[in-house]
């Protein structure tokens, strides 16, 4: 079972768009949601990270927000570039555990010129 | 560059031939960990090294795979009698302590024929 659901699968934006990538999760007990960027050929790098105390959290063009009661949490990407092109995850765990962050099944995200 | 390397880049192999991996975490991390990830899906966690002791293995780590750290630096990831399902990009991460952010490299790519 998928315990981290991330939709969409792929999203094309046109430049200086909002991207919104979306993920749910199922496990209360999860406490440490870091969203990661990939792009092809390259490991995944920390984007950026909330816990469930504050309700958004943003850094430069990117911002999570998070709804804990209806167990989600979204990223938003403001004025999206074509350098923002890469595969987004969401992830999940307790405790902010890295042996056992759940991870979503990416988005993969097409900034057009 | 003081990121986290892996070696090789990609490694085309037999079915039932033996490869190893070699990864060098950034110097100052004592927490190494091991991933795979195949098209579409998020990083598999496989197994974590604290220093030179191997904490945790993953289910997913069958008996033909084997990890090291010996000296607590650098580790090696082994895969004995390689079948086609090993086909996958493995990711070497390491972390300043547990809750630390992941540091990826960029991973190995195998294809076994």
């Amino acid at each position: 079972q998928q315990q981290v659901k991330q939709s969409p699968q792929s999203l094309i934006v046109q430049k200086g768009g909002i991207s919104i990538i979306n993920c749910a999760y199922e496990n209360t007990a999860f406490d440490y949601f870091p969203w990661y960027q990939q792009f092809p050929g390259k490991g995944p790098a920390l984007l950026i990270a909330i816990r469930p105390d504050v309700s958004e959290k943003k850094e430069g063009r990117f911002t999570i927000s998070f709804n804990k009661s209806a167990k989600q949490f979204s990223l938003h990407i403001m004025d999206s570039q074509p350098g923002d092109s890469a595969t987004y995850f969401c992830a999940a765990s307790r405790g902010g555990n890295n042996r056992k962050l759940i991870w979503g099944l990416g988005t993969s995200l097409a900034v057009n010129p | 560059d003081t990121g986290v390397s892996q070696d090789p880049r990609h490694k085309i192999t037999k079915r039932g031939q033996n490869v190893t991996f070699r990864c060098d975490p950034i110097s100052e991390h004592n927490r190494l960990y091991w991933y795979r990830q195949t098209l579409g899906q998020g990083p598999e966690f496989l197994t974590y090294f604290q220093n030179e002791a191997q904490l945790e293995k993953s289910r997913l780590l069958s008996d033909r795979f084997s990890a090291e750290r010996p000296k607590g630096s650098f580790s090696t990831l082994e895969i004995q009698r390689t079948e086609q399902g090993d086909s996958a990009m493995y990711l070497c991460a390491s972390s300043l302590n547990l809750d630390s952010p992941l540091h990826f490299g960029n991973g190995t790519r195998l294809t076994v024929t």
